[in-house]
């Protein structure tokens, strides 16, 4: 498997304009995550998905933000109007979903990771 | 709200010695603890799971040990090489997916 995709991966654009990060999960994973990662707030949890469907947005920052999976393969993360502090490394990645508190050693709901996506806003 | 504490951005230690790292939560009472590896300009990278019902995990040279009641993980590299040099985030896993990571220690090894 070639792991998980994203694209693209550097995006500079001005402020006010819309951006679209794009997600392909690892085949199989039925959980799926967005993150944003920047110096000042690390790693943050923004949405995530299970089989497709969310499950805890509370991390989106803004009405500005929106999050889909129209299938098991596929997600995007949509900014629009983007604004400066959007500015950010976006990481999306996948996992199975565990069985809470059941989950055998062979299991361990560990998260793999894209390379992630760079945003720039100007 | 959730908090996780990774009390120190950055550690720098002499190459063979120990590492220790150490991921403080408050407020949780999280079912797993994950250690990920992060290089510059790559996604983080799984290391070692823990659960709540166990003190201490062992991989190669890495160890790692979970207090819940101190609320405390601790991440070991013993005999630390430069390539060990990398940014550690501690991550807790709630219910059956949701994980939320600490800011992470930037750990330099320098021979």
């Amino acid at each position: 498997d070639a792991g998980v995709i994203q694209s693209p991966r550097h995006e500079v654009t001005e402020m006010g304009q819309e951006v679209t990060l794009r997600c392909k999960p690892i085949s199989g994973h039925n959980s799926l995550f967005w993150y944003r990662q920047t110096m000042m707030r690390g790693l943050e949890l923004l949405i995530y998905f299970n089989n497709n469907v969310p499950i805890d947005d509370s991390g989106m920052p803004e009405d500005r933000f929106s999050a889909k999976m129209p299938n098991a393969s596929f997600s995007t993360l949509k900014i629009q109007p983007s604004e400066p502090r959007d500015s950010a490394v976006y990481f999306c990645a996948s996992s199975f979903r565990v069985a809470f508190r059941t989950s055998g050693e062979a299991n361990t709901g560990e998260l793999f990771f894209g390379e992630g996506s760079r945003l720039t806003v100007l | 709200s959730q908090k996780i504490e990774q009390n120190s951005e950055a550690l720098n230690i002499q190459e063979g010695k120990t590492a220790t790292l150490t991921c403080n939560y408050t407020n949780y009472s999280p079912a797993y603890l994950q250690w990920y590896r992060q290089d510059p300009g790559r996604g983080p990278v799984f290391l070692l799971l823990i659960r709540e019902n166990e003190k201490e995990k062992r991989k190669e040279r890495l160890k790692v040990t979970f207090d819940t009641t101190l609320k405390q993980s601790l991440f070991h590299i013993t005999a630390s090489q430069p390539a060990d040099s990398a940014t550690y985030l501690c991550a807790l896993r709630f219910g059956a997916s949701k994980i939320i990571f600490g800011s992470g220690t930037r750990l330099s090894i320098r021979p």
